[in-house]
């Protein structure tokens, strides 16, 4: 089955740089990737996704890229603010047959002031 | 709209009970996931649902975990003769159709075993 595997666990940067938190998936059938922020004591919200038929995608500060070949795909998060810290999780979906959903452990970034 | 809607919040019982978690997704949405999330912990995936096909139970950790979808809406996640490692917060999620489209979250149940 699909395994996501999220580095690094814990990032703290300060505010202002930049954030980078990489992912690999073991399913090359697995097509949809979704980023999901998850503030403490709230429910996981989508950030951001991506589709398996385009290599990059932006969001205003937030960007995800995703390599097929090397089956890895990553968030950047530029001009980070106190307001970013937060864990952020990635995921991995199959878009056909099975829908299950994998989530990558997790990571927890802080921007310091 | 309304988002998914989790019930109770919180649910504190002792070890051995049975509890039942109801989980009530966005309306029209096809798709419905059960997640577990211990403390400090990511989302660990129990069991989803989609339209009337047969479920996907491969994350359910032991036969004391069932869910049940009924008229394709609310979901019942229940565990039997709870234990202390049952203790998380479940989490429900739905989505529009489970192909490439992303899950809207409930605020979860806090499940306490003592």
């Amino acid at each position: 089955g699909e395994n996501v595997e999220q580095h690094p666990s814990t990032l703290s940067v300060q505010e202002g740089d930049s954030a980078v938190i990489k992912c690999t998936y073991s399913d090359s059938a697995s097509n949809y990737f979704p980023w999901y922020k998850q503030e403490l004591g709230k429910r996981p919200q989508l950030i951001i996704d991506i589709r398996s038929n385009v290599g990059e995608k932006k969001d205003q500060r937030i960007a995800v890229t995703l390599n097929k070949t090397a089956k890895h795909f990553s968030l950047h998060i530029t001009e980070t603010q106190p307001e970013d810290s937060a864990v952020y999780f990635c995921a991995a979906s199959l878009g056909t047959g099975g829908f299950k959903t994998i989530f990558g452990a997790g990571t927890r970034l802080f921007v310091k002031a | 709209g309304a988002g998914v809607s989790q019930s109770p919040s919180n649910k504190v019982t002792e070890k051995g009970k049975d509890v039942e978690l109801r989980c009530d997704p966005i309306s029209g949405h096809t798709a419905l996931y059960w997640y577990r999330q211990s403390l400090g912990q990511g989302l660990e995936f129990l069991i989803y649902f989609q339209g009337n096909s047969a479920p996907d139970k491969s994350g359910l950790p032991s036969d004391r975990f069932s869910a049940e979808r009924t008229g394709g809406s609310v979901s019942t996640l229940t565990i039997q003769r709870t234990q202390q490692e049952d203790s998380a917060v479940y989490l429900c999620a739905s989505s529009s159709r489970a192909v490439g489209q992303p899950q809207h979250f409930g605020d979860g149940t806090r499940l306490s075993i003592l």
